[in-house]
């Protein structure tokens, strides 16, 4: 079987730094994917790691480790745009397995 | 690019009625997928078609659910007959082969609800 965890919910302040934990059970794994969802809206892509080690984008930051089976999304300098869910989903060959999500609520 | 096009954005149907998603993928992206959304359930892969093919339908919930991809440009989800709980928000996504290949784009949803 297969399975993610991440935390359900996380709340930070603007300005700080928040780091978001995914840990996953797979077979045929390829590489760890983020994506973050508005309220009301389509989820986007934010990050694909295949490969131990951290991947830099603006703000936002991914790292993975497969001996661990593990990875987390960080996001720094947080502004109150940030606030949404953020899943992240394993990629078996073509397809994409999400997790549960875990809802970020930045205050002022 | 327009982007990933769904139709219609809301649907409200009658349980026994049947129900057409309607998905126009990016131009030029080989793989469409249909995914479903629920506060129960999260974000669950229904199917996935590459080059109009479809390739794994293990996520399709029972035989009332099925999905075409007659060209390129087009697919459906009908559900036949509708339950109340197939109420969700249905996305297309499409990606690509190349360099951005992990890279799935979402359309904007389908919202259904059935009474």
């Amino acid at each position: 079987g297969q399975s993610l965890e991440q935390p359900s919910e996380v709340t930070a302040v603007e300005g700080a730094i928040v780091q978001i934990n995914c840990t996953y059970q797979t077979s045929g794994f390829y590489g760890l994917s983020w994506y973050q969802q508005h309220d009301g809206g389509a989820p986007t892509f934010l990050s694909y790691n295949a490969l131990d080690g951290l991947e830099e984008t603006g703000r936002f930051s991914s790292f993975l480790s497969r001996s661990d089976s593990y990875g987390y999304l960080l996001l720094q300098e947080l502004q109150m745009k940030d606030s949404a869910s953020y899943f992240c989903a394993v990629r078996r060959a073509d397809k994409l397995i999400f997790g549960t999500g875990t809802r970020l609520q930045v205050f002022p | 690019d327009a982007g990933v096009i769904q139709s219609p954005r809301h649907e409200v149907t009658e349980m026994g009625q049947e129900v057409t998603l309607r998905c126009k993928p990016i131009s030029g992206h080989d793989y469409l997928f249909w995914y479903r959304q629920t506060m129960m359930r999260g974000l669950e892969l229904l199917i996935y078609f590459n080059n109009n093919v479809p390739i794994d339908d293990s996520g399709m919930p029972e035989d009332r659910f099925s999905a075409k991809m007659p060209n390129a440009s087009f697919s459906t989800l009908k559900i036949q007959p509708s339950e109340p709980r197939d109420s969700a928000v249905y996305f297309c996504a499409s990606s690509s082969t190349g360099p951005r290949t992990n890279e799935q784009f979402f359309g904007p949803g389908t919202r259904l609800t059935v009474l």
